[in-house]
């Protein structure tokens, strides 16, 4: 079965760095693609980030581009999101989620259930 | 930016049809994906490629696009069906998945 199960959310201040962890399980890590995507309260879903299976190749969302790095290390099979510059429009639910395919350009067959970051002074 | 656009909210009363579009430009040569999100829950995938269910999706929901737009149809809608749902295509000029903005479905 496979399981994402992300940690790491946290109240943090304005300008504030963290860094978000994903632990995977029931696959083959080291051959998908993997992705963070956000959830602001009531709000629709945002993409934030991808990772190719081999770490070579990311991309980000504009709205968190210079503020935002994602990396992996596949001999934890582990994904992160290291967050810095923190700022209140970043307050969401951030989701780990499993490309279909290796480059990230595919469909996402699995979620894991999110951690949430809230930005607040 | 490729922009992918749904309708807000769906309404349809129990044991009908209900379609969900998703619009965007010359979106069928795009294969288009959708999820399904039920309040406090993360999001699953429903339909991938157009019109392919993964294992354990009923065959009540079903997908197609064309042109500029894209459509899921959920047939003898139940009250379970009752959740936001989203859109997704891959833009290869940005190099980064987007999400459409999402559709309230809501059973009568």
């Amino acid at each position: 079965e496979v399981q994402l199960v992300e940690s790491g959310g946290v109240v943090v201040q304005p300008g504030g760095s963290l860094r978000l962890s994903c632990a995977a399980s029931g696959f083959n890590f080291d051959e998908c693609a993997m992705h963070w995507v956000r959830q602001a309260p009531g709000k629709g879903l945002e993409w934030v980030s991808f990772i190719s299976l081999d770490g070579v190749r990311t991309n980000y969302a504009d709205s968190v581009k210079g503020r935002f790095t994602i990396s992996r290390d596949n001999s934890k099979k582990s994904l992160y999101l290291q967050i810095s510059s923190l700022r209140a429009e970043d307050s969401a639910l951030y989701y780990c989620t499993k490309d279909r395919g290796s480059r990230g350009s595919n469909y996402l067959d699995h979620w894991g259930q999110g951690t949430l970051v809230t930005v607040s002074s | 930016s490729y922009v992918l656009t749904q309708p807000p909210s769906v309404s349809v009363a129990p044991r009908q049809t209900a379609r969900i579009t998703c619009g965007g430009y010359i979106i069928g040569s795009k294969s288009v994906h959708w999820y399904q999100q039920k309040p406090g829950q993360a999001p699953v995938l429903v339909v991938h490629d157009d019109y392919d269910r993964p294992s354990g999706i009923p065959e009540r929901f079903s997908g197609s696009n064309s042109g500029n737009t894209a459509t899921l149809t959920i047939s003898r809608v139940e009250a379970g069906d009752e959740a936001d749902y989203y859109c997704h295509v891959w833009d290869p000029t940005s190099d980064q998945p987007v999400f459409g903005g999402g559709t309230k479905l809501t059973v009568l």
